[in-house]
């Protein structure tokens, strides 16, 4: 069964930088596009970044310049580098996979981790 | 941008209920690149529908999808306890490269 589980969240200082980790079972990250989609309290989803199968990257512009989508191959797990944090970037983040069938959708979640930018 | 509108912002039915939900891109969105979401407080969101009417492994034949050009339709032909939650469209496009519409709130009456 495919499962997807978000850690490393919590409660960072405005400026301040966190990873999250997102690990994989039953699929391999590496062969497939990965992405980051997030909802601040009371909002809606916001797609964040995304990783190909072949490592290129991209970034909402939103986050362009501060967050950093990656993967480690041996540990089949996904990361996103969370820097120069703001206010507004509080919210709970999800990891998924984008869709086998095609990458206009992403067809497994994980359950999210939370993220709090607060002094 | 393309952007997604919802509506209505919350629907309150009875179980047994039918639900039509709507979602209106502000352009043209090619039916290839419409999904449906649902959401529940706890839970890893789970896809409904793909491709504006393709239903997801493993969801009950009760979801359905439907729409093209700009006005898509969610329906649920008989509202079960479990389908109250908060449903999303999205679409894939270029910038950004995938937006969700703001959520329905799907409430029991």
């Amino acid at each position: 069964e495919v499962q997807l589980v978000e850690s490393g969240g919590g409660l960072v200082q405005p400026g301040g930088s966190l990873r999250l980790s997102c690990a994989a079972s039953a699929f391999t990250v590496s062969s497939n596009y990965m992405t980051w989609v997030r909802q601040a309290p009371g909002k809606g989803l916001e797609w964040v970044s995304i990783i190909y199968s072949g490592g290129s990257t991209y970034n909402a512009d939103s986050v362009k310049g501060r967050f950093t989508i990656s993967r480690d191959n041996s540990k089949n797990t996904l990361y996103l580098q969370m820097n120069s944090l703001r206010a507004e970037d509080t919210a709970v983040y999800y990891c998924a996979r984008v869709g086998v069938g095609g990458v206009y959708y992403f067809d497994y979640w994980g359950q999210g981790t939370l993220v709090t930018v607060s002094s | 941008d393309i952007v997604l509108t919802q509506s209505p912002g919350t629907l309150s039915l009875s179980p047994g209920e039918r639900a039509t939900l709507a979602c209106r891109a502000s352009q043209s969105v090619s039916s290839s690149y419409l999904a449906w979401y649902q959401l529940k407080p706890g839970q890893a969101p789970r896809l409904l529908i793909y491709g504006a009417s393709s239903r997801a492994t493993g969801i009950p034949d009760r979801f359905s999808g439907s729409g093209s050009g700009t006005d898509f339709t969610l329906t649920i032909s008989r509202l079960e306890p479990e389908d109250f939650a908060v449903y999303f469209c999205q679409q894939y496009g270029s910038s950004p490269l995938y937006s969700f519409g703001q959520g329905t709130k799907l409430e029991i009456k």
